[in-house]
């Protein structure tokens, strides 16, 4: 299988706390992204991270990206109530762009912000 | 607000019984996805439609199938839905041709089978 692997599967934090979320892939790729989804929901585009790149940041969001280890990580800071949600991460494999983007999706870390 | 729609976004049918899923978008964009989302699963895609070329994944079962009448509409069909089919369906879309690229996708149709 090409999916990736997401570490933890669950974290419980309290608000105002930093949570980390950890993000390995397979196969080399184009560019890494973050997406959330609410409980039962569609999924919401976060974060792009290109493979040139190393480090994004965007609000209280902050992603890294090492290709030579083939991970990715995801800081939210200053955790708040409604960051409850689970994260994936997502890769676009490498190699001859085509029309469409086709997402390899990790398995989630389902993220609980404890008031 | 440009959006990517679902309906419905409950659907409840029987074994063996076809359903068709409904997605429609304001976006503009040539690629339309189709997701299956099982339980606490990573989304998993099925096939998708760049412009009106149909490309299935390759372990994608013979029940399903879609159509693309036009650019703003894409419909999944089931044709005999198994107990197994049960899951989070979600359409998503994007613009073609880009390398880097969100995809935006619908809040999804979520689908029982009795």
């Amino acid at each position: 299988s090409q999916q990736g692997e997401e570490d933890p599967q669950a974290l419980s934090i309290q608000e105002g706390e930093n949570a980390t979320m950890n993000c390995s892939y397979k196969t080399s790729i184009n560019n890494l992204q973050w997406y959330r989804q609410n409980s039962g929901r569609g999924l919401v585009h976060l974060i792009l991270i290109r493979s040139n790149e190393r480090e994004k940041h965007s609000g209280r969001l902050r992603v890294t990206l090492d290709t030579s280890k083939k991970s990715s990580s995801l800081l939210i800071t200053a955790s708040r109530a409604a960051d409850t949600a689970s994260y994936f991460c997502a890769t676009v494999p490498s190699g001859i762009i085509q029309g469409a983007q086709k997402l390899v999706f990790g398995q989630g870390t389902r993220l609980t912000i404890n008031p | 607000d440009a959006m990517v729609i679902q309906n419905p976004r409950y659907q409840v049918t029987q074994f063996g019984k076809p359903v068709t899923l409904s997605c429609s978008q304001t976006l503009n964009h040539n690629v339309m996805y189709w997701y299956q989302q099982k339980s606490s699963q990573a989304p998993k895609l099925l096939f998708h439609y760049y412009d009106k070329d149909f490309n299935n994944e390759a372990d994608t079962p013979d029940n399903f199938q879609s159509r693309r009448p036009n650019t703003s509409f894409c419909f999944l069909d089931i044709r005999s839905p198994g107990l197994g089919d049960a899951a989070m369906y979600l359409c998503a879309t994007s613009r073609a041709w880009l390398p880097n690229n969100e995809q935006f996708f619908g809040p999804g149709t979520r689908l029982t089978v009795l």
